[in-house]
């Protein structure tokens, strides 16, 4: 089966870094992608990481072992936009684009 | 001009209707999706398609079906709705072209209640 893990939720203040961990039991693996979706909104891409390893985009990192089944997503410089549902999800088929999904990790940043 | 759209944006309806959510897409891309979305809960796949000729069920199919009209157009349809059919559900697509990172982009949603 598939498994993956995240922290419901975290609270974190504007202008500090947050760390959010994933962690994954899946059959196969295919990459690793990161969402973020504000309340009632769609989800948008953050980042992919299919090789171990630090991605970095602006003020958002990604960071993946494969040997370990885990990623982060690290949050620079945080802002009050910031404030969304982060989720973390696995391509897990070989053939590319069909995604598990964890539950996501509500992020609340505060003044 | 949004490239996922989904209709209705929102809608009620009793047990037992018939309803069908439309999800169309002007990015050109192959492969499209229906999720549903639960408080609490992750995206879960419904159906997901490759191509026009190519239906696949994903992890929660049951009291679903889907119609790929065209490679643009891919519709949900619940055959007789349920209260535990009450969720919002995500269209997405995405286009594995060559060496392209691949993520799916998702519609706006449909927030769907069963009465």
């Amino acid at each position: 089966g598939q498994n993956i893990d995240q922290p419901t939720e975290m609270t974190a203040t504007e202008g500090a870094i947050v760390q959010i961990n994933c962690t994954y039991q899946t059959s196969g693996f295919n990459g690793l992608f990161w969402y973020q979706q504000h309340a009632g909104e769609a989800p948008t891409f953050l980042s992919y990481n299919v090789l171990d390893g630090l991605e970095e985009k602006g003020r958002f990192s990604s960071f993946l072992s494969r040997s370990k089944g885990y990623s982060y997503l690290l949050l620079k410089e945080l802002q009050m936009k910031d404030s969304a549902s982060y989720l973390c999800a696995v391509d897990n088929t070989g053939t590319a684009s069909k995604l598990t999904f964890g539950t996501g990790t509500r992020l609340q940043v505060t003044l | 001009d949004a490239d996922v759209t989904q209709t209705p944006r929102n809608r009620i309806t009793k047990t037992g209707k018939r309803i069908m959510l439309e999800c169309s897409q002007t990015k050109g891309h192959d492969r499209m999706y229906w999720y549903r979305q639960d408080p609490g809960l992750g995206l879960q796949l419904i159906y997901y398609s490759f191509d026009v000729k190519d239906i696949n069920k994903g992890e929660i199919s049951d009291g679903y079906s889907v119609s790929r009209q065209a490679q643009a157009k891919f519709s949900l349809s619940l055959e007789s709705a349920i209260p535990n059919q009450t969720a919002l559900y995500f269209c997405a697509t995405a286009d594995p072209g060559a060496g392209g990172v691949n993520e799916q982009f998702f519609g706006p949603g449909t927030r769907l209640t069963v009465l």
